[in-house]
């Protein structure tokens, strides 16, 4: 069993939806980062947290400790959000853990 | 801010050949990283460094993978010999402690 479990695998959406990708873990963590991979490949960082929540325009982070889980919401869904949204986490160390990624697609 | 900067983006050579990959990292960054992403495997973890000295290296797959860091401003990920497995997508990335990662656009390499 994978360390970082994310759900689903695939998602699609018609644009203006309200999506949820959802990342459970099974390791203790300092820190969970949401990443976010385009189709020309590149990676960036949407957001590193602790605890409770953070939202960056569209964007809203959650995490719960306790149950280990994490959420990551976009509102208002656009089909410039198509990528591969992928949910890593740090423990004790510096090394990041990965999920295996969520793919999703916006239709206008 | 330059960002992350790999190069190659992409390269192409035959089973056996050397393949240098290289890696300089945003300026201040005391963390470096080198990933691997494949289809089959996602992102994994190669190796990485801070302060130029090597940390941790467990995913290194076998003795024919070496990275270094000769300074704080450079590095490099060398495969000798290169089989058809080791094709996917590297990954550098640059961080300072406990902050998020900066990754590099990525380097496509594809053995024959």
């Amino acid at each position: 069993k994978n360390e970082v479990e994310q759900s689903p695998q695939n998602l699609t959406a018609q644009e203006g939806e309200f999506i949820t990708i959802n990342c459970s873990y099974s390791v203790g963590i300092s820190a969970l980062h949401w990443l976010q991979q385009h189709p020309g490949g590149g990676i960036v960082s949407l957001f590193m947290l602790s605890s409770g929540k953070k939202k960056h325009g569209r964007l809203i982070a959650t995490i719960n400790i306790q149950e280990k889980h994490s959420s990551l919401h976009i509102t208002a869904s656009h089909p410039r959000d198509s990528a591969v949204y992928i949910c890593a986490v740090r423990g004790n160390t510096d090394k990041l853990i990965f999920g295996t990624g969520t793919r999703l697609q916006v239709f206008p | 801010d330059a960002g992350v900067i790999q190069s190659p983006r992409h390269e192409v050579t035959e089973m056996g050949q050397e393949v240098t990959l290289r890696c300089k990292p945003i300026s201040g960054h005391d963390y470096l990283f080198w990933y691997r992403q494949t289809m089959m495997r996602g992102l994994e973890l190669l190796i990485y460094f801070n302060n130029n000295v090597p940390i941790d290296d467990s995913g290194m797959p076998e003795d024919r993978f070496s990275a270094k860091m000769p300074n704080a401003s450079f590095s490099t990920l060398k495969i000798q010999p290169s089989e058809p497995r080791d094709s996917a997508v590297y990954f550098c990335a640059s961080s300072l402690q406990y902050q998020p990662q900066h990754f590099g656009d990525g380097t496509r390499l594809s053995i024959l």
